[in-house]
């Protein structure tokens, strides 16, 4: 079975400031890991994936986010804030191989940047 | 190139009464998925069609619940008779392979119809 966590309901992030945003994850086999994000009155956008490589994904918007492995985490992390960042994350993971192929999504986090 | 659309944007509904939402994918893909989204909890899975066909169904919560897409182009989510546990955001999505035939198939998603039952 394949899982996923977003311990924060709201990270909230002053404008400049490093931002993260955490996610954990269960697999039985290796994962695939997603981030989406939903701003106000729109469809969810794909951010970047982690399928196999480099554990530091780069992504749109200046995001990125690190796999590793032995915490089973893949948080999602940006040098510097931006208030237009404020938006609903996502983490999703879809486990492999044969596991099912429909990802599995969290709660979804806030993320509240201030001026 | 439009992306997934759905439509309504919102709508409220009295217990009892029946609701039909309608998505249409981006051209050309022939996966197409719904999704649910109840205030705070996970996104999660429902259906999913290949082209006019179901695919996967073991998401749908019970028979009050009936999607469609005929020619497989837009489908269509009925939800009859509705109740307050239905309330939420129905996201569709579609992608032009199976997701999972090519690890991180990307689905593109629609900007959600917000059901309330009240």
């Amino acid at each position: 079975a394949q899982s996923v966590a977003q311990p924060e309901d709201q990270v909230n992030v002053a404008e400049g400031n490093p931002l993260t945003v955490k996610c954990t994850y269960s697999v039985s086999g290796n994962p695939y890991l997603f981030w989406y994000v939903q701003y106000p009155n729109r469809g969810l956008q794909f951010l970047l994936k982690y399928i196999t490589g480099d554990n530091l994904v780069k992504g749109s918007y200046g995001f990125e986010a690190e796999f590793n492995k032995s915490q089973t985490s893949f948080h999602l992390k940006k040098p510097s804030a931006l208030v237009s960042d404020s938006a609903l994350y996502f983490c999703a993971v879809r486990d492999s191989p044969g596991g099912s192929y429909i990802p599995t999504f969290g709660r979804g986090t806030s993320l509240i940047v201030h001026p | 190139e439009a992306g997934v659309t759905q439509f309504p944007s919102h709508s409220v509904i009295e217990k009892g009464q029946t609701v039909t939402l309608r998505c249409d994918p981006i051209s050309g893909h022939d996966n197409l998925y719904w999704y649910r989204r109840v205030m705070g909890k996970e996104i999660k899975f429902l259906l999913h069609f290949v082209k006019e066909s179901k695919q996967d169904e073991s998401g749908m919560p019970n028979n009050r619940f009936l999607a469609e897409r005929t020619g497989g182009t837009y489908s269509t989510l009925k939800v009859q008779p509705a109740e307050l546990e239905d309330s939420g955001v129905y996201f569709c999505a579609s992608s032009q392979d199976l997701i999972g035939l090519r690890p991180g198939d990307t689905q593109y998603f629609g900007p959600g119809t917000r059901l309330t039952v009240l």
